[in-house]
């Protein structure tokens, strides 16, 4: 089945730092995955960050990139300068395109930004 | 906009009691999703429903577990004879048919059987 992947539990970045987070996928259906980064701040819940459905573009939100690499299945979430207000957990997540809808996450990072 | 709302918000139970959960949707979206959170699962999909007709209950457990959809302003999941292992935080979550299909979740329901 299709399956997502985060190689780092925790990451910590000292503030205006630069920042990237890992995510590989693998989706078994016909077609592209549509590709999703959702984020967890302290005491909030799950909100979507960006979103991506095109394999090759880029989407971005509030000052965080993450492009569509079908060749390299990636989908890393990058960011040129993190501030303190960004420390969360973030999540990397697929839908199967033409199938089912159901998200499929992976295991989550905890970033923590140092002052 | 109120966003998607799930109650209550905590829940104990006794092992073997029986745990309702409430989910109502953002106002116009079709599609409700149910998750389930553990720290050592992750996030995992349950179920869902589009247009309140279930399309996909792959990630249920056999026994034990229902979700309904009587209208389209609320769903619920339903344990019977809670154990342990079902404790949780159980995410719900709501998604317009047309568009990019991403999903909107509610606050949560922590579980925690007894």
């Amino acid at each position: 089945g299709d399956s997502v992947t985060q190689t780092e539990g925790q990451v910590t970045v000292s503030e205006s730092k630069s920042l990237i987070i890992n995510c590989t996928y693998s989706a078994t259906s016909i077609g592209y995955p549509n590709l999703f980064w959702y984020v967890r701040y302290p005491g909030e819940g799950l909100q979507l960050l960006l979103k991506v459905i095109t394999a090759g573009q880029k989407g971005s939100s509030r000052g965080f990139e993450a492009t569509y690499n079908k060749e390299a299945t990636s989908f890393h979430l990058q960011k040129a300068s993190v501030q303190e207000s960004d420390s969360a957990v973030y999540y990397c997540a697929l839908s199967d395109s033409s199938g089912s809808w159901q998200l499929i996450f992976g295991s989550g990072t905890q970033l923590t930004v140092m002052p | 906009n109120a966003g998607v709302i799930q109650t209550p918000r905590h829940k104990v139970t006794g092992k073997g009691q029986e745990a309702t959960l409430w989910c109502e949707p953002i106002s116009g979206h079709s599609a409700v999703f149910w998750y389930r959170q553990t720290i050592v699962q992750g996030l995992e999909f349950l179920t869902y429903f589009r247009n309140q007709a279930p399309i996909d209950d792959s990630g249920m457990p056999k026994e034990r577990f229902s979700a309904q959809m009587p209208n389209q302003s609320h769903s619920t999941l339903k344990i019977q004879s809670t154990q342990p292992q079902d404790s949780a935080v159980y995410l719900c979550a709501s998604s317009l048919v047309l568009g990019g299909r991403e999903q909107y979740f509610g606050p949560g329901t922590r579980l925690t059987v007894l």
